[in-house]
């Protein structure tokens, strides 16, 4: 199974939108409502930010959102501020009930 | 808020087996799924397995049976035994409350494979 392709990197000024993407296959992203993101700070343990697609756990801000078409899922990130300057990881279930992560993002605020 | 803390050995010598622990606390271990992930230094994150509180599980293909997953339910924790290690095991393994989407994760432990 092929990780995720995600864009290596990702920047953009404080207030700005960013967009994420995770382009998977017909076989897992575009198969199932089921992608996950999560926010990685340097030396800590990864944040889950996205659930099922579009779905935020609670205490997360609703500056981010998920969402997906076809093969790709999308994390946009509104209002970007310097504390979201993380790794940003994306998560699918495959055909093979197996699970897969995106390759990751590192996202620069300017 | 379920807090999950992983335990074992630092360092394992190739061929031998690399065995983890992790301790659940703040929440019942008897309701969920949990799930061992890693992350090989500089690199991204790896799904390795989950189990149920009820003993199903379910394996990463690419570990080509190397992993088992275990529960135990009367003490909070659950395991991870992956045999025939190489340097490509070295990472950082992370245990985590649920399957497919990780809510709660502990801080991760990072395990070395070298002689």
């Amino acid at each position: 199974q092929s990780a995720l392709t995600q864009p290596a990197s990702v920047s953009g000024s404080p207030g700005q939108s960013i967009t994420i993407s995770c382009i998977g296959t017909s076989s897992d992203v575009g198969a199932f409502g089921y992608v996950s993101w999560y926010q990685q700070l340097p030396g800590r343990a990864p944040k889950l930010m996205i659930y099922d697609v579009s779905n935020r756990p609670s205490g997360v801000s609703n500056r981010f959102s998920g969402s997906k078409s076809g093969n790709t899922a999308s994390l946009t990130i509104s209002g970007l501020q310097a504390e979201d300057e993380a790794d940003y990881y994306c998560n699918s279930y495959t055909t093979s009930n197996s699970y897969v992560f995106g390759t990751g993002t590192k996202v620069t605020v300017l | 808020q379920v807090q999950l803390q992983e335990s074992g050995p630092g360092l394992v010598k190739p061929s031998e087996t690399l065995s983890l622990t992790c301790s659940v606390s703040g929440g019942s271990i008897s309701n969920s799924y949990w799930s061992w992930l890693r992350q090989p230094p500089g690199r991204g994150l790896e799904w390795i397995a989950y189990i149920h509180y009820d003993g199903r599980t379910n394996y990463n293909p690419s570990l080509k049976s190397r992993g088992t997953i275990s529960i135990d339910t009367s003490n909070s924790q659950f395991s991870l035994k992956l045999t025939s290690v190489t340097a490509a095991d070295t990472a950082v393994y992370y245990c985590a409350s649920g399957a497919g989407w990780y809510a709660n994760w502990g801080q991760g432990t990072l395990v070395t494979v070298s002689s």
